[in-house]
């Protein structure tokens, strides 16, 4: 079954605002992690959260757990044409294993 | 750090033949490797697990006998499509996991594109 479900599922906003995306999992998991694709590309890491954090930030990015809703979320803060790409949440596999199950992915445009 | 290279980028090949990808970790060693297909705006689709020197391990409903992984030393694994057909052109990305890299995390290659006519 589908672990990490995002939405939106497309998401279209201007160059300068904010871009939030939605990441809803249905097991127990020790971290989740979010990852970036450009069309025709690898998947680039983000960043990953652990269980026990709340909130972790990066640069522009700033990703949330709410591990008693099983969700999480990105936020890209004053977002940039080069930040259109398809985001990814992935979780642990079952039992905690070293596989990663990714969702379905929000793309996100931004409009210069 | 964590580099992850995949060779071909792109590859058309007759349907019929076998077609070999290969995914190698430049900068650490890679004891697990892992196999996606990605259809076209649609999410990773894990085919397989691969541990250095063992065999892989499928995920249902993947042919083993079709799509041969071989991860003969700890920077490169490879995906055999054997007698591939049409209905296998698709998105191959490959990631590796290991000692030196944060072992949560995978870091995937550029992806390789089949297409089978």
């Amino acid at each position: 079954s589908q672990q990490g479900e995002e939405d939106p599922q497309a998401l279209s906003i201007q160059e300068g605002e904010n871009a939030t995306m939605n990441c809803s999992y249905k097991t127990s998991i020790n971290n989740l992690q979010w990852y970036r694709q450009n069309s025709g590309r690898g998947l680039v890491h983000l960043i990953l959260i652990r269980s026990n954090e709340r909130e972790k930030h990066s640069g522009r990015l700033r990703v949330t757990l709410d591990t008693s809703k099983k969700s999480s979320s990105l936020l890209i803060t004053a977002s940039r044409a080069a930040d259109t790409a398809s985001y990814f949440c992935a979780t642990p596999g079952e039992g905690g294993s070293e596989k990663l199950v990714f969702g379905k992915g929000t793309k996100l445009t931004v409009n210069p | 750090g964590a580099v992850v290279s995949q060779h071909p980028s792109r590859v058309i090949c007759k349907s019929g033949t076998s077609v070999k990808i290969e995914c190698r970790s430049l900068d650490f060693q890679a004891t697990t490797m892992f196999w996606y297909r990605q259809f076209p705006k649609k999410s990773l689709m894990l085919m397989a697990t691969s541990n250095e020197g063992s065999k892989a391990t499928y995920e249902q409903g993947v042919e083993k006998d079709k799509f041969l992984i071989n991860h003969a030393s700890l920077t490169l694994s490879t995906l055999t499509v054997t007698s591939a057909h049409p209905e296998d052109s698709s998105f191959y990305i490959c990631s590796a996991s290991g000692r030196t890299a944060t072992q949560e995390t995978q870091y995937f290659g550029p992806g390789t594109r089949l297409l089978v006519l």
